[in-house]
């Protein structure tokens, strides 16, 4: 129940597309979703979260989905870069205060140019 | 926004001796901080949770007395690998989070190899 199921594994999408990266998850308790960018060698970074009162929430080209009622949520980025190349991992948590973040597999996309 | 850095970001060390890495919050106070390792090309793995003035809670599978956390202040954590050998080499990740706010914030890691 604690677990935060990721797909796909890795994604390659042309400069210019869309890159979509879902998750899935259970334990109804979870309030917040946030979504990490990862570059090799480097700590993660937090690009975009929400909270599930929201079904969407967008930050520049980076936008979240979120489906209450199927326990879904995605992160598509548009107009995808190479600079967008990294490993993406969607976390989850019930917020309360100490609680630590559920994190999926994670995604590695490549954008090609 | 708010700042988490570590170190050292890279250590090298002989089997058989300790390492410590800190970590730090610089512009907010950390009430709980967060230690991961992560493996190549693997997910970030919690290894345990701190609360400034509290005693480390442990997940399960990590010998408390291998990896000793220490957070004596709102912006220190540290993590000490006691007797490191070459199977503890990993990318260790810490983040912190301030009371009342959802959102953590990662350190940029620390790379161990132990040799």
């Amino acid at each position: 129940q604690q677990q935060v199921k990721q797909s796909p594994q890795s994604l390659i999408v042309q400069k210019g597309g869309i890159s979509i990266i879902n998750c899935a998850y259970e334990n109804t308790a979870f309030d917040y979703f946030p979504w990490y960018q990862q570059f090799p060698g480097k700590g993660p970074a937090l690009l975009i979260a929400i909270r599930p009162d929201v079904s969407e929430k967008k930050e520049g080209r980076f936008t979240i989905s979120f489906n209450k009622s199927a326990k879904q949520f995605s992160l598509h980025i548009m107009d995808s870069q190479p600079g967008d190349s990294a490993t993406y991992f969607c976390a989850a948590t019930p917020g309360q205060a100490g609680t630590a973040l559920i994190f999926g597999k994670g995604t590695t996309l490549s954008v090609s140019s | 926004g708010a700042v988490v850095s570590q170190h050292p970001s890279w250590v090298i060390c002989k089997s058989g001796t300790s390492v410590k890495i800190e970590c730090r919050s610089l512009d907010f106070q950390a009430t709980t901080m967060f230690w991961y390792r992560q493996f190549p090309k693997q997910s970030l793995m919690l290894m345990a949770t701190s609360n400034e003035g509290s005693k480390a809670t442990y997940e399960q599978g990590v010998e408390k007395d291998k990896f000793l956390i220490n957070h004596a202040s709102l912006t220190l954590s540290t993590l000490t690998v006691t007797s490191a050998h070459p199977e503890d080499s990993s990318f260790y990740i810490c983040s912190a989070r301030s009371n009342g706010d959802h959102e953590q914030y990662f350190g940029p890691g620390t790379r161990l190899t132990v040799t």
